[in-house]
């Protein structure tokens, strides 16, 4: 398979837990996001790499996110001290260029209890 | 700040039943408008893009068209596996502070019913 690949599918953690979310692009694609999406919204942009650099982050991202693309490869998302309002669908899309056409991995599904 | 308005929010249909969704937008010059599907469970799934107004691009039974405002997938003949939720997004001109994130809407539930 060379799409998007995002580990764990699925999540169960309880408040005040730490988590990590990887996300495996497809090889050829240095430009990698994450998103965050909430039943009935649509995705809403976290932040941004162009290879290991991050290059944007949204206000959305607390200082409880944090995100890393050591080597421009796989991604990592981890959110500490996790609160209900933590809970979401965390999808990860590639891109090769500068474009809005994105591909999207099939997300790691968070549940803070 | 960008926005993007869809409607309806759902909408059911017979199989056959053509009909348009649309996608209403505010940014602050448009560097491109997006169309995605996503299946339930599932990450969205690239479907079109529009750069200019008066630009249409087709695929299958989905057409999608761009005025300076707003923008329509067309929907011809659905098919049950047509059901998803169709996700309308805008990328605005950078701005300085940043500006590659898409901007998507809460989409439309569309479900074809045989």
């Amino acid at each position: 398979d060379t799409g998007v690949s995002q580990n764990p599918r699925h999540k169960i953690t309880k408040r005040g837990q730490n988590v990590t979310f990887r996300c495996d692009p497809i090889s050829e694609h240095n430009r990698l996001y994450w998103y965050r999406q909430t039943l009935g919204q649509g995705p809403e942009f976290l932040t941004y790499f162009q290879n290991e650099a991050q290059l944007e982050k949204s206000r959305l991202l607390s200082d409880r996110f944090s995100a890393e693309r050591p080597k421009g490869s796989f991604s990592t998302l981890e959110i500490q001290r996790t609160e209900q309002g933590d809970s979401a669908m965390y999808l990860c899309a590639t891109s090769v260029r500068d474009t809005g056409e994105l591909f999207f991995g099939e997300g790691s599904r968070l549940t803070v209890l | 700040e960008d926005q993007v308005t869809q409607s309806p929010e759902a909408l059911r249909l017979q199989e056959g039943e053509s009909s348009s969704l649309n996608c209403s937008y505010t940014v602050s010059g448009l560097r491109g408008l997006f169309w995605y599907r996503q299946d339930p469970g599932k990450g969205p799934e690239f479907l079109f893009t529009l750069y200019s107004a008066g630009e249409e691009k087709e695929k299958e039974r989905l057409k999608a068209t761009l005025t300076k405002k707003e923008s329509f997938l067309h929907i011809t003949a659905p098919k049950p596996e047509d059901s998803a939720t169709y996700l309308c997004a805008v990328q605005a001109r950078y701005s300085g502070g940043g500006a590659d994130g898409l901007t998507f809407g809460k989409g439309t539930h569309l479900i074809i019913q045989p």
